[in-house]
């Protein structure tokens, strides 16, 4: 079967750096979602990887490993409004979009 | 530009009775998707439609159904209701041709109880 697996819960303070892990076993792969989601609010898209590597974008940096089937979202200077879900995404072969329960991030002062 | 517009933002509704939940988006963007979002589980897709006129099944499509007249509109009609589809649901498009690799952008969400 297919699967996408992040850790429940984090905690960080703010103004540290925190790492979201992915992991995900899916039948083929055609790129990675990372999405942010405030409580009560809608997904909102933070980045898409295909190729391997580290791909930055301001204070948030999304990392690829095809071969391990792992990735990555890198928070810097972590600030109170960074405190939501953080939901990754898989294309698979089929192109079909298989998402991860999400990882809920907490961030204290 | 409003984008996503989702109505209502919630509703509590009487097992057996009909619903339909409304989607509007603004972007002109060619695919829309429905999901449903349970606590402890990722987003499931419920129907899709990646342009006017077509629809396609979803992960969890029973007792559900779209339809898509125009561009911007894509409703989606729980026949009879029952309690395993409360859930909070979202619409999302994307432009082009409704590739999995498009970016999806989503609507504020149906918070729906089915007693």
């Amino acid at each position: 079967g297919q699967n996408i697996d992040q850790p429940t819960e984090m905690t960080a303070t703010e103004g540290a750096i925190v790492q979201i892990n992915c992991t995900y076993q899916t039948s083929g792969f055609n790129g990675l979602f990372w999405y942010q989601q405030h409580a009560g609010e809608a997904p909102t898209f933070l980045s898409y990887n295909v190729l391997d590597g580290l791909e930055e974008k301001g204070r948030f940096s999304s990392f690829l490993s095809r071969s391990k089937g792992y990735s990555y979202l890198l928070l810097k200077e972590l600030q109170m409004k960074d405190s939501a879900s953080y939901l990754c995404a898989v294309v698979d072969s089929n192109y079909q979009l298989i998402w991860g329960a999400g990882t809920k991030l907490i961030i204290k002062p | 530009i409003a984008g996503i517009t989702q109505a209502p933002t919630s509703q509590i509704l009487a097992a057996g009775r009909r619903m339909t939940l409304r989607c509007t988006q603004d972007m002109r963007h060619n695919a829309m998707y429905w999901y449903r979002q349970d606590l402890g589980l990722g987003l499931r897709l419920i129907h899709y439609s990646n342009t006017a006129g077509t629809t396609g099944k979803g992960e969890v499509p029973d007792g559900y159904s779209v339809s898509r007249a125009n561009t911007d509109d894509f409703p989606l009609t729980l026949a009879s209701a029952v309690p395993s589809q409360t859930s909070v649901y979202f619409c999302a498009s994307s432009d082009g041709g409704g590739q999995s690799t498009d970016t999806q952008y989503f609507g504020p969400g149906t918070r729906l109880t089915v007693l």
